[in-house]
């Protein structure tokens, strides 16, 4: 089945612990991004991949990092983690520019 | 300014009836794409549509139509024959930068549509 899984669904941190949010796609897409949900400001792109060794800072990239050594996979990476990023996070892939994303299921992260 | 403007926060409609849900953008690349997608109570995002800026004709899906309106820049969701489940959040995206070799994505703040029974 084409999928992209996200992992966690659900964490909770605390403040300055760093962390990784794993992302991987089965369906061999080039494209990859990292989006964060909060009420009221919709979905805002934090990071995306064109391809392998290749990434970008989308919007909001304050406090994120991202890596991609193999095409499947997207980790997203907080260094130091803070409350204000406590959000709903989802991973996406694509396989073109015209193509629609597929998303993951969100990860829910909570930073205390 | 706002690269995706989504003005109606809420929507309700009448079941077996249609709804237009509105999006503006705002990009001054010549290719470019636009996209609505479905986030239901459950959370999940799907994909419901997109448009092309060289596409001449809207796009259709099903119960899903694109009302694509290049000059005045705006690409609103027609759902036809509305059902319960369709109630969800609607969010409009727009992808950008596809001869720049890069390729940005930004997202509406979004519509609630309640579909009424």
């Amino acid at each position: 089945e084409a999928q992209v899984t996200q992992n966690p669904r659900y964490l909770i941190t605390v403040t300055g612990k760093k962390l990784t949010v794993t992302c991987s796609q089965n369906m061999n897409h080039e494209y990859m991004s990292w989006y964060r949900q909060d009420p009221g400001l919709g979905l805002r792109q934090i990071y995306y991949s064109m391809n392998v060794e290749v990434t970008d800072k989308g919007d909001v990239p304050e406090g994120y990092k991202v890596s991609r050594k193999e095409k499947r996979n997207f980790p997203l990476i907080l260094e130091s983690p803070s409350p204000n990023q406590t959000s709903l996070y989802f991973c996406a892939s694509s396989s073109g520019v015209n193509t629609e994303a597929f998303f993951g299921q969100g990860t829910r992260l909570t930073v205390v | 300014a706002q690269k995706i403007t989504q003005t109606q926060p809420g929507m309700f409609v009448q079941e077996k009836e249609a709804v237009t849900l509105d999006c503006t953008y705002d990009t001054s690349d010549q290719s470019y794409g636009l996209f609505w997608y479905k986030q239901p109570s459950s959370g999940e995002m799907i994909f419901l549509i997109y448009q092309g800026s060289y596409d001449e004709q809207n796009a259709t899906e099903g119960r899903y139509s694109l009302n694509f309106q290049k000059a005045r820049k705006s690409a609103n969701l027609v759902i036809s024959a509305s059902q319960l489940g369709d109630s969800a959040m609607y969010f409009c995206a727009m992808r950008e930068g596809f001869s720049g070799g890069y390729q940005k994505v930004t997202f509406g703040i979004g519509t609630k549509l309640q579909v009424i029974p």
